[in-house]
């Protein structure tokens, strides 16, 4: 069975710095593909970035970057120069073909100003 | 902004209603899904659709039941409402194919029993 852990319930940084959100996951496929989904508060989640297991270069989206770690099974963000519109929860999240997306806890990330 | 519509977008109601979560896609995607959300906590997959006519349970065993008669609409009703159903509720459509495409998800419903 999938099974997604976030291992940080909570994290918080300053404006402007770097913050790294953890995730691990499990699974007996080869083949299969990451995300990390934001929901800000009293907002609609939406995707943040993806990765597809096959690749082995790690995936950025402008200050969004992941380190996908395919034999340790872990598939990190980071988020350089942290913004207040960063402050959200965060979910990871891994599914297999045709299969359901499994989610993690989630992490809430709060920015200091 | 929203291509993803859920209403009401709050609804409180006494114990023993029926009630209806309504949801709908205007982007055509096959795949449709209800997930329960308590306040800051992860997502629990309750019901999915992966196209008209068909429907799922998810993995959280819930009293709610759903249809498809239609690709852009995923209702989702309680025949009874509970103060146990108290939770927020979030529809999220995706394409079914390639199979790494996006969960889009809408505002969520928050409901309350009382």
């Amino acid at each position: 069975a999938q099974t997604v852990t976030q291992s940080q319930p909570e994290m918080s940084v300053q404006e402007a710095e770097t913050v790294t959100l953890s995730c691990t996951y499990d699974t007996s496929e080869s083949d299969y593909y990451l995300f990390w989904y934001k929901q800000p508060p009293s907002r609609q989640m939406i995707l943040v970035i993806r990765q597809e297991a096959y690749k082995q270069q790690n995936a950025t989206e402008n200050r969004f970057s992941v380190n996908f770690q395919k034999a340790a099974k872990s598939f990190s963000l980071k988020i350089s120069d942290s913004q207040l519109g960063d402050a959200a929860m965060y979910f990871c999240a891994q599914s297999q073909g045709a299969q359901k997306l499994v989610f993690g806890q989630g992490t809430r990330l709060t920015i200091n100003p | 902004e929203a291509d993803i519509y859920q209403t009401p977008r709050y609804l409180v109601i006494g114990t023993g209603k029926k009630i209806t979560l309504e949801c709908s896609q205007t982007m055509g995607h096959d795949k449709m899904y209800w997930y329960q959300q308590d306040p800051g906590m992860e997502l629990h997959l309750i019901h999915y659709s992966y196209g008209v006519n068909s429907t799922e349970k998810g993995d959280l065993s819930s009293e709610s039941t759903v249809s498809r008669i239609r690709t852009e609409h995923f209702p989702l009703t309680l025949e009874s409402a509970r103060p146990s159903h108290t939770s927020q509720y979030l529809c999220a459509s995706s394409l079914r194919i390639p199979y790494n495409s996006p969960l889009h998800f809408g505002n969520g419903t928050r409901l309350t029993v009382t």
